[in-house]
């Protein structure tokens, strides 16, 4: 499957402060990343789909204006979560799609965002 | 609307068996995806079907019956690394590649 790097793995910022996070696709060229959120047991919750050298594809109540995803080349994409406030800690994770294969989606890490 | 249906929680003794019953209500289906997910971290893809059947992998199995919108995971000889959550997604629906996860179902493994 596809290897997936996403950076950073932590982060704890302050409230009203901007914060991005790097998706890499190390092996493939991903045309489509997509971005989760996940609160604490709970199960995934797509946010957006991302699409290479276009706009992102935002889901329903995702304020696309607060996160800011760029997907400039076929192997990164990021999400940067604009005036961040306490509300928006949670587990943020992206996942490369492979429509080739299945459409099998690989993970990244994830990234823990606190913010205080 | 979208509606996809695990147990919350399971336990299991180490070398048991235990399965994992996934039913789902989507306006599309392109395949239904099994993820195992650590706490902490990111899921990790373990089985794909898309037609009526079962499929084998190891100790994890996966069987699909789409007339009845319903999964289930066998997972065999049970190891404490087992102990994770299990995430049914269906794809397909709302997009075609997309997925849409379930709530998840936590397994502890015991000794």
């Amino acid at each position: 499957g596809a290897v997936v790097s996403q950076h950073p793995s932590w982060v704890i910022c302050k409230s009203g402060t901007s914060v991005k996070i790097e998706c890499r696709s190390l092996d493939f060229q991903a045309t489509t990343m997509f971005w989760y959120r996940q609160f604490p047991k709970q199960s995934l919750m797509l946010m957006a789909t991302s699409n290479e050298g276009s706009k992102a594809t935002y889901e329903q109540g995702v304020e696309k204006d607060k996160f800011l995803i760029n997907h400039a080349s076929l192997t990164l994409s990021t999400l940067t979560v604009t005036s961040a406030h306490p509300e928006d800690s949670s587990f943020y994770i992206c996942s490369v799609g492979t429509p080739a294969a299945k459409n099998i989606q690989y993970f990244g890490a994830g990234t823990r965002l606190s913010v205080l | 609307g979208q509606n996809i249906d695990q147990p919350t929680e399971m336990t299991a003794t180490e070398g048991a068996i235990v399965q994992i019953n996934c039913t789902y209500q989507t306006s599309g289906f392109n395949g239904l995806f099994w993820y195992q997910q650590h706490a902490g971290e990111a899921p990790t893809f373990l089985s794909y079907n898309v037609l009526d059947g079962l499929e084998e992998k190891g100790r994890f199995s996966s069987f699909l019956s789409r007339s009845k919108g319903y999964s289930y995971l066998l997972l065999k000889e049970l190891q404490m690394k087992d102990s994770a959550s299990y995430l049914c997604a269906v794809g397909g629906s709302g997009g075609y590649n997309k997925l849409i996860f379930g709530a998840g179902t936590r397994l502890a493994v015991h000794p």
